[in-house]
């Protein structure tokens, strides 16, 4: 079945350092792929998505780019805040499902 | 708009006691959804209601759990009686097929402990 694969945390950083978050995942076909993000006491929020091999997600300064080659979608970002500070979850769909295969989460910390 | 809310936060109950999670949806929102986080695991799905119908409930892990949606607006999932193996963080989420941008929304969660 289908399955998410990414880096263990938490990932510890210093504000405007460079961030990788690590994702791979394997799947049937032609998934669409997404990054969730949860902020402490808030829900789950799409943080960005790619339907196809190829594009680049973004949003908030995050990036990630379907890799169909390397089955991939790490995040990065080029310079993160402490506000960045969450749980980041990599996913992804089958065409036509909305329900989403999640990875098991990578906590973010950043310090000033 | 109020976003999916999730009721209670937290919540501390004994094994073989019965819990129930409560999820109120964005309004007018018609498919609802449960997953659960067991400590470090993944998300996984538990079931899908489009308005009071249950449309997949594959995700269920066993007949202690129920869920309903009275009505098509909240849905209340029922665990009885509770095991520790039920511990976790159970989310809510909500989608419209109205919209044209299908995206879901998740509420906080409920943090669930048996002891």
């Amino acid at each position: 079945g289908d399955s998410v694969t990414q880096m263990e945390g938490p990932v510890t950083l210093s504000e405007e350092a460079f961030l990788t978050i690590n994702c791979t995942y394997t799947a049937t076909g032609y998934p669409s792929l997404f990054w969730y993000v949860q902020y402490p006491g808030e829900g789950l929020q799409l943080l960005l998505k790619a339907t196809k091999a190829d594009d680049k997600g973004s949003n908030k300064g995050f990036e990630a780019t379907y890799r169909k080659e390397t089955t991939s979608f790490h995040l990065e970002k080029g310079s993160v805040q402490v506000s960045d500070s969450a749980v980041y979850f990599c996913a992804l769909s089958p065409r036509g499902s909305y329900i989403p295969t999640f990875g098991r989460g990578t906590s973010l910390i950043v310090h000033p | 708009e109020a976003g999916v809310t999730q009721f209670p936060s937290h919540s501390v109950i004994e094994k073989g006691q019965t819990v129930t999670l409560r999820c109120d949806p964005i309004s007018g929102h018609d498919n609802l959804y449960w997953y659960r986080r067991v400590m470090g695991k993944e998300i996984k799905f538990l079931l899908h209601f489009v308005k009071e119908s249950k449309q997949d409930e594959s995700g269920m892990p066993n007949n202690r759990f129920l869920a309903e949606r009275t009505g098509g607006t909240y849905s209340t999932l029922k665990v009885q009686p509770a095991e520790l193996e039920d511990s976790g963080v159970y989310f809510c989420a909500s989608r419209s097929t109205r919209e044209s941008y299908n995206e879901q929304f998740f509420g906080p969660g409920t943090r669930l402990t048996v002891l």
